[in-house]
């Protein structure tokens, strides 16, 4: 069964250095997502991302954090100079369309900024 | 705007007991709901959906939801718990069209043998 892949599955920063994390969506879905979750907490919608645009993202998704489509497989997301505060477990997602459609997580990527 | 709440931060249940997870909704428009379950150091695994129709969605590993429409609520059931069903388990809604899937805190599920 095809599953979202993520790399790598733990990462550990200094504040204001640069991170990318990476995704290996489904390969017949058309739409991806990045979520995180603090430890603890809720998970959180970050941004969604259809067409090579962004289609959606929330208060959260500040000038920080940029995400792209390099090529046909992969999806990233960048966070240019990281706070204390960004330390969390980011779950990339995709699916195949909008509305009723599920999406699809990964295993995520845990970030940890010292 | 969407929002989900959970209720309950933990269910216990003895193992062959009927399990319900609760989840209530408030959405603008018709919801579109979702429960994930949550393993140990995994990703969020999608067990079932609602968008239109039977109140009574059926989805994997032997687990049903409910949509009541007048009480906004569309809990997680379960006929027999096993100790293998203990996880985090998600409610999630979204508000139609392509608005962001909000998800309640979840709810951590022990089922005891």
């Amino acid at each position: 069964e095809p599953e979202v892949t993520q790399t790598p599955s733990h990462q550990v920063t200094q504040m204001g250095q640069e991170v990318i994390l990476r995704c290996v969506p489904i390969s017949n879905h058309l739409y991806f997502y990045w979520y995180r979750q603090i430890l603890g907490q809720k998970v959180e919608f970050l941004v969604s991302f259809y067409n090579n645009e962004i289609s959606e993202k929330s208060e959260i998704f500040d000038d920080q954090f940029s995400v792209e489509r390099p090529d046909g497989s992969n999806f990233t997301l960048k966070i240019r100079s990281t706070k204390l505060e960004d330390s969390a477990m980011y779950f990339c997602a995709s699916s195949l369309g909008t509305g009723p459609y599920e999406q699809y997580f990964g295993p995520g990527t845990r970030l940890t900024v010292t | 705007a969407q929002s989900v709440a959970q209720p309950e931060d933990q269910v216990n249940v003895a193992e062959g007991n009927p399990l319900t997870v609760k989840c209530t909704y408030s959405v603008s428009g018709n919801p579109y709901l979702f429960w994930y379950v949550q393993y140990p150091n995994r990703g969020l695994q999608f067990l079932l959906k609602y968008i239109t129709g039977d109140n009574l969605v059926k989805g994997s590993y032997g687990f049903e939801a409910e949509f009541n429409k007048s009480q906004t609520s569309f809990h997680l059931k379960k006929p027999s718990a096993l100790v293998s069903d203990s996880a985090l388990y998600f409610c999630a809604v979204r508000d139609g069209g392509n608005t962001p899937l909000v998800f309640g805190k979840g709810t951590r599920l022990s089922v005891i043998a």
